[in-house]
């Protein structure tokens, strides 16, 4: 069954600390990985996309990794503001279509504290 | 960033009305999405569109229905709306298998 799965469900973290999302996965077959941004109440931002020959992908504080061995990725933020404050979802994508159908995990909840 | 627009955002009607919820996108995407979400859990899919005139049902199952007459615009429609289908509709469009665009969701309450 293909699934995504990510840990933790929440965390919180100080203002200015750096923190790391995991995100694990059992799709196959494996075309890309997406993590988003979720402000509360608001739509999904992307924030970054890695398809199989990729492994490290940065955008500003954010940087993803991605293991398409051991099928795990993650999420680090660099110098966490109070603006980080968000869900942050793990979507995987698979090769099974031309439309390749999306899996998305429940997400992690981080809370930045002054 | 993102020009893809949802009305309303927010959304309380008694049971048994007729509701549209309105997406509408400006940057010429084929591709088009509803998702719906509930607190905490993941966003599953209910309808997708490749193009006008082309309508899908997606995973979860949904007794709401979508049209595709222009390729800007993607309305989701409930006949007879119930306290089950109270959650966050979330429309999305992309071009290709490249990234989804969202919009603001709206957030729909059936009494």
């Amino acid at each position: 069954k293909n699934q995504v799965e990510q840990s933790p469900q929440s965390l919180i973290i100080l203002e200015g600390k750096n923190c790391t999302l995991q995100c694990n996965y059992t799709v196959s077959p494996f075309s890309n990985l997406r993590w988003y941004k979720q402000d509360t109440g608001r739509g999904p931002v992307s924030l970054t996309i890695m398809t199989f020959s990729e492994n490290t992908k940065s955008n500003g504080r954010y940087t993803a990794t991605l293991d398409a061995d051991t099928k795990q990725s993650s999420l680090h933020i660099t110098a966490s503001q109070l603006s980080d404050s968000a869900s942050y979802i793990c979507v995987v994508s698979d090769r099974g279509s031309t439309l390749g159908r999306l899996y998305f995990g429940r997400g992690t909840q981080l809370t930045v504290w002054p | 960033e993102a020009d893809i627009y949802q009305t309303p955002r927010y959304l309380v009607i008694g049971t048994g009305k007729k509701i549209t919820l309105e997406c509408s996108q400006t940057m010429g995407h084929d591709k088009m999405y509803w998702y719906q979400q509930d607190p905490g859990m993941e966003l599953h899919l209910i309808h997708y569109s490749y193009g006008v005139n082309s309508t899908e049902k997606g995973d979860l199952s949904s007794e709401s229905t979508v049209s595709r007459i222009r390729t800007e615009h993607f309305p989701l429609t409930l006949e007879s709306a119930r306290p089950s289908h109270t959650s966050q509709y979330l429309c999305a469009s992309s071009e290709g298998n490249e990234k989804l665009f969202f919009g603001s969701g709206t957030q729909l309450s059936v009494l």
